[in-house]
């Protein structure tokens, strides 16, 4: 039973264009949401982060909105660029420690030139 | 600074034998974490070690797996026996003692292929 879904596998967007990635959850106690963005041959990279004690968090181009009531977070990436093109995983905990988050299995963005 | 490195970034076993991963964590951190991600899926944690103790083994098969962080030397994940389903891609993550999950930073991974 998947507890953090991201339905669409993949995304392609204009550079330039907002890039909107979508993730859903099902446990309504988890209460820390993390995004991370995965280049191909590394590791994830910590993007950005949202308790949910907030419902919008913002650093620079990357925004991440959450909807508790919908279970259901986003994150927005304006203006877009070819070298956002990644995989991005959303992940989720009921607190902050590192072993407790489950993730989402992932969207690949695609930004085109 | 070097970050956090792992060796090798790819292994090839075949069924029934045995498979080493290496993590060296980035300077100045204590704490390992190792995660598995099988294809089509997110990353799905394993364990949790400090130096010469495990924190938190709950992700851990009961079987064929185990980790160990030594005072010396890099982290191991050691599967015994593998078997096809053990095909994945193994990341490990360091931190300093504080476990807070955006202060973790990741290793590149090794892509695990059993024949």
């Amino acid at each position: 039973d998947q507890q953090v879904k991201q339905n669409s596998p993949s995304l392609s967007v204009q550079e330039g264009r907002i890039s909107i990635l979508n993730c859903d959850y099902t446990n309504s106690m988890f209460d820390y949401f993390l995004w991370y963005k995965k280049y191909p041959a590394e590791g994830p990279t910590f993007l950005i982060s949202i308790s949910s004690i907030k419902d919008k968090n913002e650093d620079g181009r990357f925004t991440v909105f959450l909807n508790k009531s919908a279970k259901h977070l986003s994150l927005h990436i304006v203006p877009s660029q070819p070298g956002d093109s990644a995989v991005y995983f959303c992940a989720a905990s009921k607190d902050n420690y590192g072993q407790n988050f489950v993730f989402g299995p992932g969207t690949r963005l695609s930004v085109l030139p | 600074n070097a970050g956090v490195m792992q060796n090798p970034r790819h292994l090839v076993r075949r069924r029934g034998q045995e498979a080493r991963l290496r993590c060296s964590p980035m300077k100045g951190h204590s704490h390992v974490y190792w995660y598995r991600q099988l294809p089509e899926e997110g990353l799905k944690f394993m364990v949790y070690l400090q130096k010469e103790n495990i924190i938190d083994e709950s992700g851990m098969p009961k079987e064929r797996f185990s980790a160990e962080f030594p005072k010396e030397g890099p982290s191991i994940l050691r599967i015994q026996q593998v078997v096809r389903g053990d095909s994945a891609a193994y990341f490990c993550a360091s931190s300093r003692p504080s476990g807070n999950f955006d202060e973790q930073f990741f290793g590149p991974g090794t892509r695990l292929t059993v024949l």
